[in-house]
């Protein structure tokens, strides 16, 4: 059974900080991979999708790299705002046509 | 491009009522949606995946008699929550896909916040 956690569950830094959240999976047989943005009680903002032949995709500050033989992904945010503050999931989309989400990283950034 | 929406954004209704949940793909057509539950503060779990013409599977553990899913039209799916109780409050969000592939994006609407009384 594929399994998917972030580490860390929540994080508070200050407002310029270069951030670094991670996202495990016990199962390498997946198809792509996913960090997404939930900010309270809204629904999810696409950020980045990696296929599982990738290693990498960039938008803006954000960067996202995929290691699928170790289970891992991290999801690097450069120059820390303020309006980066919600909360961080990562999923990965299974050969049965499933996406698996992680546990989720909360995420304040303080001015 | 690829929006998808719900209806409605938030419901508060009586125990033992039904209430039904509209996932519409606005600028494309979604041969195939999917259904998720999310507790507070927890992650989302899949409820069941639904393609467009035929029956909605369901993942271990949903009941396919109170969470009855219809996907009529390639643009509308709907999720009905029979004879809701409390233990039933949730945020329920829906995505859909246009792609036959894995590998195609979902695309995920803004969340309905169900509240049983």
């Amino acid at each position: 059974k594929q399994e998917v956690t972030q580490i860390p569950a929540a994080l508070s830094v200050p407002e310029g900080e270069n951030l670094v959240l991670n996202c495990s999976f016990t199962d390498s047989a997946i198809y792509n991979l996913q960090w997404f943005r939930q900010d309270p009680g809204k629904g999810l903002t696409s950020l980045l999708l990696i296929q599982s032949s990738q290693r990498e995709q960039t938008s803006g500050r954000l960067n996202a790299s995929l290691d699928k033989s170790s289970g891992r992904s991290t999801l690097y945010i450069a120059a820390s705002q303020p309006g980066d503050s919600a909360t961080y999931l990562c999923a990965v989309l299974l050969n049965t046509d499933k996406l698996i989400f992680g546990t989720g990283t909360r995420l304040q950034v303080f001015p | 491009g690829a929006v998808v929406s719900q209806h409605p954004s938030w419901v508060i209704c009586k125990s033992g009522t039904s209430v039904k949940i509209e996932c519409r793909s606005l600028d494309f057509q979604a041969t195939t949606m999917f259904w998720y539950r999310q507790f507070p503060k927890q992650s989302l779990m899949l409820m069941a995946t639904s393609n467009e013409g035929s029956k909605a599977t369901y993942e271990q553990g949903v009941e396919k008699d109170k969470f009855l899913i219809n996907h009529a039209s390639l643009t509308l799916s709907t999720l009905t929550v029979t004879s809701a109780h409390p233990e039933d409050s949730s945020f329920y969000i829906c995505s859909a896909r246009s792609g036959t592939g894995g590998a195609d994006e979902q695309y995920f609407g803004p969340g309905t916040r169900l509240t049983v009384t």
